[in-house]
């Protein structure tokens, strides 16, 4: 089956502990991305990394840190820098394409932070 | 820079009423424009989408023309069922090397029996 895996689906953790979030693909897509999305608010970037081995910063990443070293795997840490860490994350994929780079999503992990 | 604007919501609607989302954008270039839907709980799933200008994105009844002169790319469906009850989100790709997308805020739409 191919798809986007983010795991665990809930995940609990208590103030000023750092937690990874998973996100793994078998679509064989270059491109991955880690969104944040609050209640009642669109997805901010967080981080994105066109090839292995090789990350930027989106809009929201101070807090945050990600590692690329398969194509698969993108996992990323929110850290206890991270003033407000309670959010729904979203992890996404796309390949670059002619005119247009669609990207598909996983089915998200929700952070709550105690 | 890019950004998106969505009519506010919520929108509730009964069944088989027609429904429009409003989204219009500002950017550079010549963005790819998208829609996305999210149900209760769940990631974002593409609903459909358009890469140039007078192109009409289609899928599961609904459509959104790609129009440059009013920069608008509004979510239409002539009649809704219960089933889209869901947020939608309209969404503008960047025709740079970045390759982000840029979302609205988001359109609750509810659907009563």
């Amino acid at each position: 089956d191919g798809g986007i895996t983010q795991s665990p689906k809930y995940l609990f953790r208590k103030e000023g502990q750092n937690v990874t979030l998973s996100c793994e693909q078998n679509l064989n897509h270059d491109a991955m991305y880690w969104y944040r999305q609050d209640p009642g608010q669109g997805l901010r970037l967080i981080y994105y990394s066109q090839i292995v081995n090789d990350f930027q910063k989106g809009d929201i990443a101070e807090g945050y840190s990600v590692s690329r070293e398969k194509k698969e795997s993108f996992p990323l840490t929110v850290t206890s820098a991270q003033k407000n860490p309670t959010a729904f994350y979203l992890c996404a994929t796309s390949t670059p394409g002619l005119s247009t780079d669609t990207q598909y999503f996983g089915p998200g992990t929700r952070l709550t932070v105690l | 820079g890019n950004s998106v604007t969505q009519m506010e919501g919520p929108v509730t609607l009964s069944e088989e009423a027609f429904l429009t989302i409003n989204c219009t954008y500002t950017a550079t270039g010549y963005p790819s424009l998208f829609w996305y839907v999210q149900y209760p709980g769940e990631g974002l799933q593409l609903l459909l989408k358009a890469t140039k200008a007078d192109d009409k994105g289609s899928n599961k009844g609904f459509e959104a023309t790609y129009r440059k002169e009013t920069t608008s790319f509004h979510l239409e469906k002539g009649s809704v069922q219960v089933s889209d009850s869901a947020v939608y989100f309209c969404a503008l790709g960047s025709s740079g090397s970045a390759r982000q997308l840029t979302f609205g805020s988001g359109t609750q739409l509810t659907v009563l029996p």
